[in-house]
């Protein structure tokens, strides 16, 4: 059965701290990884890695993807109160032809203290 | 960038009514559409694929006589919660993707809707 873990499922942290999110996953015929944002509402997309070694940044975010291991990091350096949030694991796999099977894992709900 | 709107937002009604939620797609033809639905501090759980002008995909354990879907065009797909319970009560989250951008990455949400049942 596939699946997507996350770790840790929560974190709190200070500002100004920088934290690592984990993200293993098991499933059949992988395709890419995605990193969401979800605050009040629906997710927002972060960063799609479909390839091992190479490092994604947007700002004070960065990930990479190790699919030898199976896993990915999501950082985030200087955190800020508005960081806080989920982040939602997904990866896509399966031969649905060009769409694919998205596997979400449980989310690690970030909190930032001022 | 594309943009995936779903309406209502909110919406509050009373035990054995129906509720449809619209998903549409603004600026970009979709075939396929994602149902995903979300319980307090949980993840999304993908209850079905629609899919335009045939039936929908369920995942196991969804009742589709529970939740109807249909996608009737390539910008439009709507579900529709019959018979509501309590238990219906949730966050549901739909999701299209699209095709002009290529890889399989770009999967563009709506707002979501919170569906209350009294």
């Amino acid at each position: 059965e596939d699946k997507v873990v996350q770790s840790p499922l929560s974190l709190v942290v200070h500002e100004g701290d920088t934290v690592t999110l984990n993200c293993s996953y098991e499933v059949t015929n992988f395709r890419s990884l995605l990193w969401y944002k979800q605050e009040k509402k629906a997710p927002t997309f972060l960063f799609m890695l479909t390839s091992s070694g190479i490092e994604k940044k947007s700002g004070r975010l960065s990930s990479i993807l190790d699919k030898k291991e199976l896993f990915s990091i999501l950082n985030i350096t200087a955190t800020q109160t508005g960081d806080s949030a989920i982040y939602l694991c997904a990866v896509v796999a399966g031969y649905g032809g060009s769409q694919g099977n998205l596997i979400f894992g449980k989310g690690t709900k970030l909190s930032v203290k001022p | 960038g594309a943009v995936v709107s779903q309406h209502p937002s909110r919406v509050i009604c009373k035990s054995g009514t129906s509720v449809k939620i619209e998903c549409r797609s603004l600026d970009f033809q979709a075939t396929t559409m994602f149902w995903y639905r979300q319980f307090p501090k949980q993840s999304l759980m993908l209850m079905a694929t629609s899919n335009e002008g045939s039936k929908a995909t369920y995942e196991q354990g969804v009742e589709k006589d529970k939740f109807l879907i249909n996608h009737a065009s390539l910008t439009l797909s709507t579900l529709t919660v019959t018979s509501a319970h309590p238990e219906d009560s949730s966050f549901y989250i739909c999701s299209a993707r699209d095709y002009t951008s290529g890889g399989s990455g770009e999967l563009f949400f709506g707002e979501g809707s919170r569906l209350t049942v009294l």
